[in-house]
């Protein structure tokens, strides 16, 4: 089955410093990968997606991703940190070949202190 | 920007009762989606559907759930007979034609079962 793993439930930064948040992905066909980003007593919002296009895609506010085939990651990164950027962060898979689920991860809640 | 609704924001039913969430899919989208989010855990995938039918559920949701497109806009989830574990936030979310299409979620419908 198709899945991922979020390294670091939690994860704080400096307003300012680079933001990493890791995914790992497991997927025995090509996979579709999303990040979406959940603000406190909101729903989930597509940050950015990877679908086998370029590899370095993206995504809004700032953020982009890289698909390592090699490592089979998919880790999240801005340069510098928003206050505003505070919020939980999920990685998500979907095989190629499927039309239907999405698959999450148990998310990434990041903290950014001034 | 079209948006994906749900109501309730927040229902608080007794245990055994029958709850019914309701959501309103992006108007030109044919597939959807019911996940579950028990809080502090992550998002987790209950039922997809497509053309009037369920094209593919979880272990979660088993004979208790059901889902209907009872009407051209409407797609709702009904839990028939509530147990304190199903207290969770219930997302609802839609997807177009296209398989790069990325899932449009809305914001939530938090259900608490006493």
């Amino acid at each position: 089955a198709q899945s991922v793993t979020q390294l670091g439930s939690h994860v704080s930064v400096s307003e300012g410093a680079l933001v990493l948040l890791r995914c790992n992905y497991s997927s025995s066909v090509p996979p579709y990968l999303f990040w979406y980003v959940q603000y406190p007593n909101q729903g989930l919002q597509l940050l950015l997606k990877y679908t086998s296009a370029a590899t370095l895609v993206k995504g809004i506010n700032g953020f982009e991703a890289e698909f390592k085939k090699s490592e089979t990651s998919f880790h999240l990164t801005k340069p510098s940190a928003h206050m505003s950027d505070a919020a939980e962060y999920f990685c998500a898979v979907r095989p190629s070949n499927s039309g239907y689920a999405l698959n999450f991860g148990k998310g990434t809640s990041l903290l950014v202190t001034p | 920007e079209p948006e994906v609704t749900q109501t309730p924001s927040h229902q608080v039913t007794q245990m055994g009762q029958e709850v019914i969430l309701r959501c309103v899919p992006i108007s030109n989208h044919l597939y959807f989606y019911w996940y579950r989010q028990i809080l502090g855990q992550k998002v987790e995938f209950l039922v997809s559907f497509y053309n009037n039918e369920i094209s593919e559920k979880s272990e979660i949701f088993d004979d208790q759930f059901s889902v209907e497109r009872p009407d051209g806009s409407n797609f709702t989830l009904k839990i028939r007979s509530t147990k304190l574990e199903d207290s969770a936030m219930y997302f609802c979310a839609s997807r177009g034609l296209r398989p790069t299409g990325e899932l449009f979620f809305g914001e939530g419908s938090r259900l608490t079962v006493l």
